[in-house]
């Protein structure tokens, strides 16, 4: 049983350019979320999904980012007019229920940097 | 609002020694609380959670942490450390009212030989 695959490990983008990160969750595992850690941060929410639908996205930032967990296929966090900023590891978890008692499993990240 | 807190940045310890990585927890509700691993350019590790029952809660690696609901903490610990525990560890708190986990800073541990 695969572990959460997130792929592309490692993905460069020139300022402007759009970035997309793909998840796919463990098998069985239908809620999806997105955080993103920044150089000498913490983990940071940013959205959470089920198949289909955004529960929460109260961490996302308003502009250029935006998340989707399609019926079939993987979920996708999408950087529009990526910034020096946005450079950080993005790291996807899910879990088989939206209740916490189970905690969460993480993927490997993805390391973006924005050149 | 939720939040969850680990006052030190770095924590340095002799191998051999006990460590301990402090957390502490703001969350109306009861909290389920757990603790994971960051080894350098890996993705997170679950370490042991608590959700209910016994407040000594013994995880992987020969971690336990203790719940302790008047001092709204959950510190890490192990008796005796490993070079290899050297690593990034994360608290983090799950309450129904927010419906995801919330992750403090994070602290440092650095085991030395």
């Amino acid at each position: 049983n695969a572990g959460v695959m997130q792929n592309p490990r490692h993905l460069v983008r020139r300022r402007g350019q759009e970035a997309r990160l793909r998840c796919s969750p463990m098998k069985g595992h239908s809620h999806v979320y997105w955080y993103r850690q920044l150089p000498e941060e913490g983990l940071k929410f940013m959205v959470y999904l089920q198949k289909e639908n955004i529960i929460d996205e109260s961490g996302m930032p308003k502009e250029r980012f935006s998340a989707e967990f399609p019926k079939e296929g993987p979920s996708i966090l999408r950087i529009q007019q990526v910034v020096r900023g946005d450079s950080a590891a993005y790291f996807c978890a899910s879990s088989p229920s939206g209740g916490g008692a189970n905690g969460y499993t993480f993927g490997s990240g993805t390391r973006l940097t924005v050149v | 609002a939720q939040s969850v807190a680990q006052p030190e940045d770095q924590v340095n310890v002799a191998e051999g020694n006990p460590l301990t990585v402090k957390c502490t927890y703001s969350v109306s509700g009861n909290p389920y609380l757990f603790w994971y691993v960051q080894y350098p350019n890996r993705g997170l590790q679950f370490l042991l959670k608590y959700i209910t029952g016994d407040n000594l809660v013994k995880g992987s690696y020969g971690f336990e942490a203790e719940f302790n609901k008047s001092q709204t903490s959950f510190h890490l610990k192990k008796p005796s450390a490993l070079v290899s525990d050297s690593a990034l560890y994360f608290c983090a708190v799950f309450s129904g009212n927010t419906g995801k986990l919330i992750f403090g800073q994070g602290t440092t541990l650095q085991v030395k030989p």
